[in-house]
Protein backbone atom coordinates (compact mmCIF):
# COMPACT_ATOMS: atom_id res chain seq x y z
CA UNK A 1 0.00 0.00 0.00
CA UNK A 2 1.27 3.60 -0.12
CA UNK A 3 3.18 5.10 2.71
CA UNK A 4 4.82 8.32 2.85
CA UNK A 5 7.73 8.68 4.90
CA UNK A 6 10.56 11.08 5.98
CA UNK A 7 14.10 10.74 5.98
CA UNK A 8 14.85 13.01 8.84
CA UNK A 9 12.62 13.63 12.02
CA UNK A 10 14.42 16.59 12.83
CA UNK A 11 16.44 19.08 11.26
CA UNK A 12 18.17 21.92 12.62
CA UNK A 13 20.33 24.60 10.61
CA UNK A 14 21.33 27.91 10.87
CA UNK A 15 19.89 31.51 9.94
CA UNK A 16 20.40 31.38 6.59
CA UNK A 17 21.42 28.18 5.81
CA UNK A 18 19.63 26.66 3.01
CA UNK A 19 17.43 23.63 4.09
CA UNK A 20 16.34 20.60 2.46
CA UNK A 21 13.91 17.96 3.68
CA UNK A 22 13.46 14.58 2.38
CA UNK A 23 10.34 12.90 2.08
CA UNK A 24 9.56 9.26 0.28
CA UNK A 25 6.57 7.55 -1.29
CA UNK A 26 5.95 4.11 -2.15
CA UNK A 27 3.12 4.23 -4.80
CA UNK A 28 4.35 4.98 -8.14
CA UNK A 29 0.79 5.86 -9.05
CA UNK A 30 0.67 8.97 -7.11
CA UNK A 31 0.69 12.26 -9.43
CA UNK A 32 0.48 14.62 -6.79
CA UNK A 33 2.50 15.71 -4.00
CA UNK A 34 2.63 18.96 -1.40
CA UNK A 35 3.91 20.49 1.25
CA UNK A 36 2.80 21.24 4.28
CA UNK A 37 4.16 23.86 7.44
CA UNK A 38 2.62 23.23 10.69
CA UNK A 39 3.48 25.74 13.24
CA UNK A 40 3.05 24.64 17.50
CA UNK A 41 -1.08 25.00 18.01
CA UNK A 42 -1.66 25.53 14.43
CA UNK A 43 -3.09 23.66 11.36
CA UNK A 44 -0.94 22.81 8.88
CA UNK A 45 -0.35 25.35 6.09
CA UNK A 46 -0.46 24.65 2.42
CA UNK A 47 3.06 25.53 0.92
CA UNK A 48 3.54 24.44 -2.51
CA UNK A 49 2.66 21.38 -4.80
CA UNK A 50 3.87 19.31 -7.19
CA UNK A 51 2.41 17.33 -10.09
CA UNK A 52 3.82 14.18 -11.10
CA UNK A 53 4.64 15.71 -14.89
CA UNK A 54 7.08 18.39 -13.86
CA UNK A 55 10.73 17.67 -11.96
CA UNK A 56 11.06 20.90 -10.17
CA UNK A 57 8.82 23.98 -9.37
CA UNK A 58 9.66 27.08 -7.47
CA UNK A 59 8.23 29.44 -5.08
CA UNK A 60 8.76 32.28 -2.89
CA UNK A 61 12.09 30.82 -1.59
CA UNK A 62 11.33 27.37 -1.95
CA UNK A 63 11.60 24.75 -3.74
CA UNK A 64 10.48 21.32 -4.42
CA UNK A 65 11.94 18.95 -6.42
CA UNK A 66 10.90 15.51 -7.60
CA UNK A 67 12.33 12.55 -8.50
CA UNK A 68 9.85 9.98 -9.51
CA UNK A 69 12.46 7.70 -10.74
CA UNK A 70 13.16 6.50 -6.87
CA UNK A 71 10.07 7.80 -5.38
CA UNK A 72 11.69 10.79 -3.40
CA UNK A 73 10.23 14.36 -3.48
CA UNK A 74 12.72 17.17 -1.38
CA UNK A 75 11.83 20.62 -0.41
CA UNK A 76 14.38 23.14 -0.16
CA UNK A 77 14.22 26.57 1.33
CA UNK A 78 16.58 29.10 0.96
CA UNK A 79 18.09 31.42 3.34
CA UNK A 80 15.83 30.10 6.37
CA UNK A 81 14.80 32.34 9.02
CA UNK A 82 13.46 31.78 12.43
CA UNK A 83 10.12 31.77 11.36
CA UNK A 84 10.65 29.01 9.28
CA UNK A 85 10.81 26.85 12.10
CA UNK A 86 7.68 24.06 11.98
CA UNK A 87 6.88 20.66 11.69
CA UNK A 88 6.57 20.33 7.68
CA UNK A 89 4.51 17.32 5.99
CA UNK A 90 4.67 15.80 2.80
CA UNK A 91 1.87 14.34 1.29
CA UNK A 92 0.68 12.20 -1.76
CA UNK A 93 -1.89 11.47 -4.01
CA UNK A 94 -2.81 8.41 -5.75
CA UNK A 95 -5.78 9.43 -8.10
CA UNK A 96 -9.21 7.36 -7.61
CA UNK A 97 -10.97 8.63 -10.88
CA UNK A 98 -14.19 10.11 -9.77
CA UNK A 99 -13.44 9.47 -5.86
CA UNK A 100 -11.67 10.64 -3.33
CA UNK A 101 -8.14 8.93 -4.23
CA UNK A 102 -5.66 8.58 -1.49
CA UNK A 103 -3.75 11.51 0.04
CA UNK A 104 -1.40 10.01 2.42
CA UNK A 105 0.47 12.40 4.62
CA UNK A 106 3.56 11.66 6.16
CA UNK A 107 4.47 11.84 9.45
CA UNK A 108 6.74 15.46 9.45
CA UNK A 109 9.61 16.68 9.99
CA UNK A 110 10.76 19.01 12.82
CA UNK A 111 12.37 21.59 11.49
CA UNK A 112 14.39 24.05 14.24
CA UNK A 113 16.48 27.46 13.10
CA UNK A 114 18.54 28.78 15.58
CA UNK A 115 19.67 32.54 15.28
CA UNK B 1 -11.76 36.35 4.90
CA UNK B 2 -11.30 34.22 7.48
CA UNK B 3 -10.48 31.33 5.68
CA UNK B 4 -11.25 28.13 7.59
CA UNK B 5 -12.87 28.56 11.42
CA UNK B 6 -13.49 25.81 13.78
CA UNK B 7 -15.38 25.22 17.19
CA UNK B 8 -14.33 25.08 19.97
CA UNK B 9 -10.74 24.92 19.85
CA UNK B 10 -10.41 22.85 22.97
CA UNK B 11 -13.02 20.34 24.44
CA UNK B 12 -13.13 17.57 27.35
CA UNK B 13 -15.41 14.67 27.17
CA UNK B 14 -16.49 11.83 29.27
CA UNK B 15 -16.94 8.44 27.82
CA UNK B 16 -20.02 7.89 26.42
CA UNK B 17 -20.84 11.73 25.87
CA UNK B 18 -21.51 13.34 22.19
CA UNK B 19 -20.59 16.48 20.87
CA UNK B 20 -20.51 18.07 17.62
CA UNK B 21 -17.39 20.01 15.51
CA UNK B 22 -18.39 22.48 13.56
CA UNK B 23 -16.39 23.97 10.68
CA UNK B 24 -16.58 26.85 8.21
CA UNK B 25 -14.89 28.32 5.82
CA UNK B 26 -15.38 31.37 3.75
CA UNK B 27 -13.89 30.81 0.65
CA UNK B 28 -16.68 29.49 -1.93
CA UNK B 29 -14.64 25.91 -2.00
CA UNK B 30 -16.33 22.82 -3.14
CA UNK B 31 -14.75 20.51 -1.05
CA UNK B 32 -14.44 19.65 2.95
CA UNK B 33 -12.67 17.83 5.03
CA UNK B 34 -12.46 16.02 8.51
CA UNK B 35 -9.01 14.93 9.44
CA UNK B 36 -7.67 13.65 13.19
CA UNK B 37 -3.89 13.89 14.28
CA UNK B 38 -2.20 11.83 16.69
CA UNK B 39 1.36 11.63 17.83
CA UNK B 40 3.59 10.28 15.84
CA UNK B 41 1.35 9.38 13.48
CA UNK B 42 0.45 11.50 9.77
CA UNK B 43 -2.79 13.29 9.16
CA UNK B 44 -5.72 10.52 9.04
CA UNK B 45 -8.76 11.29 6.73
CA UNK B 46 -12.00 10.85 8.83
CA UNK B 47 -14.76 11.93 6.53
CA UNK B 48 -15.13 14.07 3.08
CA UNK B 49 -17.80 15.86 1.18
CA UNK B 50 -16.47 16.25 -2.08
CA UNK B 51 -19.19 18.67 -3.17
CA UNK B 52 -22.38 20.04 -1.28
CA UNK B 53 -24.92 17.38 -0.62
CA UNK B 54 -22.05 14.52 -0.70
CA UNK B 55 -20.30 12.99 1.88
CA UNK B 56 -18.01 9.84 1.86
CA UNK B 57 -16.22 7.63 4.56
CA UNK B 58 -12.54 8.08 4.47
CA UNK B 59 -9.31 6.38 6.23
CA UNK B 60 -11.28 6.33 10.05
CA UNK B 61 -14.88 6.86 9.85
CA UNK B 62 -16.00 4.39 12.94
CA UNK B 63 -17.09 6.40 15.66
CA UNK B 64 -18.12 9.54 13.94
CA UNK B 65 -20.67 10.86 11.73
CA UNK B 66 -20.89 14.31 9.20
CA UNK B 67 -23.54 16.12 7.97
CA UNK B 68 -22.66 19.06 5.26
CA UNK B 69 -25.06 21.82 6.36
CA UNK B 70 -24.24 23.94 3.33
CA UNK B 71 -21.51 25.02 0.56
CA UNK B 72 -20.51 26.64 3.73
CA UNK B 73 -20.62 24.19 6.75
CA UNK B 74 -19.43 21.15 7.35
CA UNK B 75 -19.83 19.34 11.39
CA UNK B 76 -18.28 16.23 12.46
CA UNK B 77 -20.25 14.59 15.20
CA UNK B 78 -19.25 12.25 18.22
CA UNK B 79 -22.11 9.77 19.20
CA UNK B 80 -20.56 8.53 21.85
CA UNK B 81 -17.11 9.39 22.65
CA UNK B 82 -14.31 7.00 23.37
CA UNK B 83 -10.70 7.77 24.97
CA UNK B 84 -9.47 6.58 21.47
CA UNK B 85 -10.97 9.37 19.98
CA UNK B 86 -9.14 11.84 21.68
CA UNK B 87 -6.82 13.54 19.09
CA UNK B 88 -6.70 16.70 17.10
CA UNK B 89 -9.17 17.52 14.83
CA UNK B 90 -8.47 19.57 11.53
CA UNK B 91 -11.39 20.54 9.26
CA UNK B 92 -10.12 21.33 5.70
CA UNK B 93 -11.51 22.74 2.65
CA UNK B 94 -10.33 23.05 -1.55
CA UNK B 95 -11.73 24.24 -4.31
CA UNK B 96 -11.30 21.49 -6.13
CA UNK B 97 -11.57 17.84 -5.34
CA UNK B 98 -8.51 16.86 -3.29
CA UNK B 99 -6.31 19.74 -4.02
CA UNK B 100 -4.89 22.31 -2.37
CA UNK B 101 -6.51 21.87 0.81
CA UNK B 102 -6.59 24.67 3.75
CA UNK B 103 -6.88 23.78 7.06
CA UNK B 104 -8.23 25.27 10.55
CA UNK B 105 -7.04 26.00 13.38
CA UNK B 106 -8.31 22.32 14.65
CA UNK B 107 -9.77 21.45 17.67
CA UNK B 108 -8.21 19.57 20.73
CA UNK B 109 -9.94 16.97 22.04
CA UNK B 110 -10.20 14.70 25.13
CA UNK B 111 -12.07 12.12 26.49
CA UNK B 112 -11.56 10.71 29.97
Amino acid sequence: GESVGLHLPTLSVQEGDNSIINCAYSNSASDYFIWYKQESGKGPQFIIDIRSNMDKRQGQRVTVLLNKTVKHLSLQIAATQPGDSAVYFCASLVPGGTSYGKLTFGQGTILTVHP
Amino acid sequence: NAGVTQTPKFQVLKTGQSMTLQCAQDMNHNSMYWYRQDPGMGLRLIYYSASEGTTDKGEVPNGYNVSRLNKREFSLRLESAAPSQTSVYFCASSLRFTYEQYFGPGTRLTVT
